[in-house]
C-alpha cells in the first residue's frame, strides 16, 4: 500500500520555539493532505486541509498563525507549530488522500510533540 | 460535536471471543471507514463500507452500515491477543475529510 512518511516522530522543545513537521507521500502524489491532533487517550481531531499550491483550510477554532501549514509539493506538507507551548503538547499526525476510487487515507505513523 | 459515538469506550475479552464495537455519526456520509491504532502509533486502515452497502467482510473483520439510524459495526470474529488495539470509525462526508468516532479500546486477553 502507499506510504506516508512524518518526520520527526517525536520532539522535545522549550516553550516559546517553533516546532516544524513534516508528511511525505513516499510513493504517491497526494494534491491533499490533512492534519489531525490527538491527544492522550482520545480521538483524532482534523486541524486543517492542506492543498497543494494553495492556503490551507482550517477547522474552526484551530488558529492559522499558530500552526502554519505548507504544501509546497504533490508529495510534501509541513505543519508549524509556532511559539509553542505545553499546551500544544500532542500527538500529530497527517493523511494523505492516494487519488483513486476508493477514498482510502493513508496515515503516518505520528509526531508526538512535548513542550516543556 | 463534530464526532460521532462510538461504544463500549473499553471493551476486554478473551482470545478466541467475538468483539463488536458500535458506531454512530450525525451527517450523511460518502462512506464509513474502520481504522485501527496502537498506542502510540499511526492509524491503519482496515475496512471501507460505501453508503449505499450494508454489509462488507474482510477476514475477520465484519463491517454494517444502517444509514436510516446513521450507524455502523465492526465485529471481530476468533480474536487474538495481537487485536489489541483502538479501533476508530470514521466517517466521510466530502473530499476526503474524515471526522472520527471517539474509539474503542479493545483488549484481548491471552
Amino acid at each position: 500500500g502507499a506510504v506516508v512518511s512524518q518526520h520527526p516522530s517525536w520532539v522535545i522543545c522549550k516553550s516559546g520555539t517553533s516546532v516544524k513537521i513534516e508528511c511525505r507521500s513516499l510513493d504517491f502524489q497526494a494534491t491533499t493532505m490533512f492534519w489531525y491532533r490527538q491527544f492522550p487517550k482520545q480521538s483524532l481531531m482534523l486541524m486543517a486541509t492542506s492543498n497543494e499550491g494553495s492556503k490551507a483550510t482550517y477547522e474552526q477554532g484551530v488558529e492559522k498563525d499558530k500552526f502554519l501549514i505548507n504544501h509546497a509539493s504533490l508529495t510534501l506538507s509541513t505543519l508549524t507549530v509556532t511559539s509553542a507551548h505545553p499546551e500544544d503538547s500532542s500527538f500529530y499526525i497527517c493523511s494523505a488522500a492516494l487519488a483513486s476510487l476508493t477514498g482510502e487515507l493513508f496515515f503516518g505513523e505520528g509526531s508526538r510533540l512535548t513542550v516543556l | 460535536s463534530q464526532q460521532g459515538e462510538e461504544d463500549p469506550q473499553a471493551l476486554s475479552i478473551q482470545e478466541g471471543e467475538n468483539a463488536t464495537m458500535n458506531c454512530s455519526y450525525k451527517t450523511s456520509i460518502n462512506n464509513l471507514q474502520w481504522y485501527r491504532q496502537n498506542s502510540g502509533r499511526g492509524l491503519v486502515h482496515l475496512i471501507l463500507i460505501r453508503s449505499n452497502e450494508r454489509e462488507k467482510h474482510s477476514g475477520r473483520l465484519r463491517v454494517t452500515l444502517d444509514t436510516s439510524k446513521k450507524s455502523s459495526s465492526l465485529l471481530i470474529t476468533a480474536s487474538r491477543a495481537a487485536d489489541t488495539a483502538s479501533y476508530f470509525c470514521a466517517q466521510e462526508t466530502s473530499g476526503s475529510r474524515l471526522t472520527f468516532g471517539e474509539g474503542t479500546q479493545l483488549t484481548v486477553n491471552p
